[in-house]
């Protein structure tokens, strides 16, 4: 079957530390692989995709690799900031008869301290 | 170009009580969902539609019903709501194939109904 596993949180850091959140998948066929950020009281926003494997999907700092022969997308950034703090969810879009499916992992929350 | 909306932003419900809850979209997307969002459990599909008129069940479709009368819309409707539908709500869409291979496509949120059922 398809599903998506994270870590699980919440994920406490300094202002300025690395992050990483990590993100595997299993998946029957060929998947594109996303994260979405949700703000507090907010809808969950695109943060980057990768749609095959080896395609790094980047956006504000963030980075994710779509690593097929270790089934991961984990999320990193080098120097979170406190407006970084939020919830991330990896997530897989299959294909399948005309309709592309979303399973989404459980979602990781981040806080960052100044 | 507003995106994804929905209405209301926030309900309380007596068990047994009905309501609608509306999701509207102004980039002519194909595609449209509903997901329920539960702490701990990430999003879970309750319904979706690939285009006006078409309607199908996804994760948790019990005691919810849809409708996608117009393109743009999506009605999500609890006829006899439960405590256990105490949920915070949102609403998704994407363009589906005439954006090219579905797959990539991603999806639209819209900020999401918080509902208590009493």
């Amino acid at each position: 079957g398809n599903s998506v596993t994270q870590m699980e949180g919440p994920v406490t850091l300094s202002e300025e530390a690395f992050l990483t959140i990590n993100c595997t998948y299993t998946a029957t066929g060929y998947p594109s692989l996303f994260w979405y950020v949700q703000y507090p009281g907010e809808g969950l926003q695109l943060l980057l995709k990768a749609t095959k494997a080896d395609d790094k999907g980047s956006n504000k700092g963030f980075e994710a690799t779509y690593r097929k022969e270790t089934t991961s997308f984990h999320l990193e950034k080098g120097s979170v900031q406190v407006s970084d703090s939020a919830v991330y969810f990896c997530a897989l879009s299959i294909s399948r008869y005309n309709f592309n499916k979303f399973y989404f992992g459980s979602g990781t929350k981040l806080n960052v301290k100044p | 170009n507003a995106g994804v909306t929905q209405t209301p932003k926030f309900r309380v419900l007596k068990t047994g009580q009905s309501m609608t809850l509306l999701c509207a979209q102004d980039m002519n997307h194909e595609y449209m969902y509903w997901y329920r969002q539960d702490p701990g459990m990430g999003l879970r599909l309750i319904h979706y539609s690939v285009g006006e008129g078409t309607t199908a069940k996804g994760e948790v479709p019990d005691g919810y019903n849809v409708s996608r009368l117009k393109k743009q819309n999506f009605l999500l409707g609890l006829e006899s709501a439960a405590p256990s539908q105490t949920s915070v709500y949102f609403c998704a869409s994407s363009l589906g194939l005439a954006g090219g291979k579905s797959s990539y496509n991603e999806q639209f949120f819209g900020p999401g109904t918080r509902l208590t059922v009493l």
